[in-house]
């Protein structure tokens, strides 16, 4: 399974973009990258997924590079409710599927 | 639909009981899975099922059980407890192909005395 490094923490000022970074140099070719968060105490919820062209839906945007070895989720407009752990997973092989979470990167949004 | 639900919400054990962690969904998802989360630490996967009576194992199986009768219920059963299994359990559901997202229940707060 391809492994992810993602920086513990970040902040991020209240209506600015939050920019997370996903390093996963070790992808294989037909590994989709997913980004979950979660919220203090609550189920990680998913946010998105892509394999290498850039998507976007209504809550963020990830951007994957060409050579597929690190990618950034942006939240165009962060709010303190997206104040969270933000996990970056490369979809693991294998029966079921199953998603491998890192340590993920915790974002505070700061007013 | 309610999505996927877990009972109960917390739970206190001695060591050396048993329980059951309830599961269960209304999606119509062919698979679930346990996850557990220690403090300050990610999800690590204890077993999953792609099926009704299909289960497999994941990172941290040891010392839980799991059947799966039907598609809704998924229940992780513990033996004999102990302290080191004192964690947050997470339950999750997903549709069958390969990418499709998964929903997360609420979890379950387990302390094992």
């Amino acid at each position: 399974d391809a492994k992810t490094t993602q920086p513990p923490s970040m902040d991020c000022a209240e209506g600015r973009a939050a920019n997370l970074p996903c390093n996963h140099s070790t992808i294989s070719g037909n590994e989709y990258v997913y980004w979950y968060r979660q919220i203090h105490s609550q189920g990680p919820q998913y946010i998105i997924h892509g394999l290498k062209n850039n998507e976007t839906n209504e809550m963020a945007s990830l951007i994957i590079t060409e050579d597929r070895k690190s990618s950034t989720l942006i939240l165009p407009h962060a709010t303190l409710r997206d104040t969270a752990v933000y996990y970056c997973i490369v979809r693991a092989y294998g029966q079921g599927g199953k998603l491998i979470f890192g340590q993920g990167t915790e974002l505070s949004v700061k007013p | 639909n309610a999505g996927v639900t877990q009972t109960p919400k917390f739970q206190v054990l001695k060591t050396g009981q048993s329980m059951t962690l309830q599961c269960a969904q209304d999606m119509n998802h062919e698979y679930m899975s346990w996850y557990r989360q220690d403090p300050g630490m990610g999800l690590r996967l204890i077993h999953y099922s792609v099926g009704a009576g299909i289960t497999d194992q994941g990172e941290v199986p040891n010392g839980y059980n799991v059947s799966r009768s039907t598609t809704e219920d998924f229940p992780l059963r513990l033996l004999s407890a102990a302290p080191s299994q004192t964690s947050v359990y997470f339950c999750a559901s997903r549709q069958t192909g390969t990418y499709n997202e998964q929903f997360f229940g609420p979890g379950t707060r387990l302390t094992v005395l």
